[in-house]
């Protein structure tokens, strides 16, 4: 069955940085484009960054565009998302969502948990 | 800064009907932009619920349905159950200059 899981969360300061991957398995990973998607202790989903199937387009929120890579590796299944200047805001657990054109995301994996403290 | 709106909770009796209301405008769901929805019990990953406006993916209940109109969509719940009770969000695209891939605010359904 198709399973995304996400990897690489901790503890790090402000300024710092983090680089998230997402394991892919069950379907053609290279023929989808992939999300990263986060969620703030207790708040609402927002999404994060975009990558096409073949990597050629990325496409970021405002609110990490500059900071944040979003990139990946077809021959490895892996998704990765790398995460400089990290600030408090940033504090979130991250989702990898598969794209389904016309569906949406799915699906989703179990999320990885990133805290940004001093 | 969601540009989708969403209550922040509803609530009913087993058995009732809920709906959640989810509003757009014209740079998203009023564009012409699918509405998807999630459902995310406590303390798991979200879930697809609702796809391309009204189309149920495999597995979920009947009881969940879903529409669009103008620059808002919908998600209805009838016969609800008390397994129902959880985050349940909208998702868009959005046409704007900062737009792109867009979550509604989300909405707490609480069966009583």
């Amino acid at each position: 069955q198709v399973q995304l899981v996400e990897s690489g969360g901790g503890v790090v300061q402000p300024g710092g940085s983090l680089r998230l991957s997402c394991a892919a398995s069950g379907f053609t990973f290279s023929s989808y484009g992939m999300h990263w998607v986060r969620q703030a202790p207790g708040k609402g989903l927002e999404w994060v960054a975009f990558i096409r199937y073949d990597g050629s387009n990325k496409y970021y929120a405002d609110s990490v565009k500059g900071r944040f890579t979003i990139s990946r590796d077809n021959s490895k299944n892996t998704l990765y998302l790398q995460m400089n200047s990290l600030r408090a805001e940033d504090t979130a657990v991250y989702y990898c969502a598969k794209d389904r054109p016309r569906w949406g995301f799915d699906p989703w994996g179990q999320g990885t948990l990133v805290t940004v403290s001093s | 800064q969601s540009v989708l709106t969403q209550p922040p909770s509803v609530s009913g009796a087993p058995g009732q009907r809920v709906t959640i209301s989810c509003t757009g405008s014209s740079s998203n769901i009023g564009a012409g932009y699918d509405v998807h929805w999630y459902q995310q019990l406590p303390g798991t990953a979200p879930k697809l619920l609702i796809y391309g406006n009204s189309n149920r993916p495999s597995g979920v209940p009947d009881r969940f349905s879903g529409s669009k109109s103008g620059t808002s969509a919908s998600l209805a719940i009838t016969g609800l159950q008390a397994e129902d009770e959880a985050d349940y969000y909208c998702q868009s695209y959005d046409s704007s200059l900062s737009g792109y891939y867009v979550f509604g605010t989300g909405t707490k359904v609480t069966v009583l």
